[in-house]
């Protein structure tokens, strides 16, 4: 257990809706990411927040969004959704925001299927 | 731009050496490690900055080439355990972004 929860473990919904995934970092951890996993696209770097703030933004669609609150859990926002968004997503935290020190824990990710 | 690893898979028997390499066309900031078995996340096992350091988790090791922006991936006398797919990612700056590579199979047989 890596000290981060993500929920909902599973969800499945149709096309075109808009879905909300949810992550705890572990206590004391300021850096959040989102990553979404596909078998065709390995594990992409969607993005960061630190302390609240958007850090780095990886290849993610202008449908998503995210955000970290003053608590520092974060959510994810995809909308408008189609197939192709099917993934795992994968929420992780860390101390710091990068370098030596940036050791990320992963959460047990959130598989997302849209029929 | 997304790093290149290599081999795409490998099969070892128990006790068996491998090594599983990282290619950047960037100039890298950070490389870091990680192992995912299947069904589950992504777990750390080490990160290298520039400056072409060796570190080593257990019996896996790694080094860094700066010259190269290439990093390896050493197992040593394979585990049972080692069994999973290996992802290299790396930063090319200090900003956080984290690219991974496509990731290495290892499958250790008894």
């Amino acid at each position: 257990d890596s000290g981060v929860t993500q929920t909902p473990k599973h969800l499945i919904t149709a096309t075109g809706q808009r879905v909300t995934l949810r992550c705890s970092p572990r206590s004391g951890d300021l850096s959040v990411y989102w990553y979404q996993q596909s078998l065709d696209q390995g594990l992409q770097f969607l993005i960061q927040y630190y302390n609240g703030e958007e850090r780095a933004k990886g290849n993610i669609l202008e449908r998503f969004s995210a955000q970290q609150f003053p608590d520092l859990h974060s959510e994810l926002n995809l909308s408008s959704l189609e197939l192709g968004d099917s993934a795992l997503y994968f929420c992780a935290s860390s101390v710091v925001a990068s370098g030596a020190y940036n050791e990320q824990f992963f959460g047990p990710g959130t598989r997302l299927t849209v029929l | 731009q997304q790093p290149v690893q290599s081999p795409q898979a490998v099969i070892l028997r128990e006790g068996e050496d491998a090594v599983i390499n990282c290619s950047s066309s960037k100039a890298l900031y950070s490389v870091h490690w990680y192992r995912q078995k299947h069904g589950e996340a992504p777990v750390f096992l080490m990160i290298l900055l520039k400056g072409g350091e060796q570190k080593g988790h257990d019996k896996i090791s790694a080094s860094f080439n700066e010259k190269k922006q290439q990093s390896s991936l050493y197992l040593t006398a394979s585990q049972l355990s080692y069994s999973g797919t290996y992802f290299c990612g790396t930063e090319t700056d200090s900003w956080g972004k984290l690219q991974f590579g496509a990731g290495t199979q290892v499958v250790v047989t008894p």
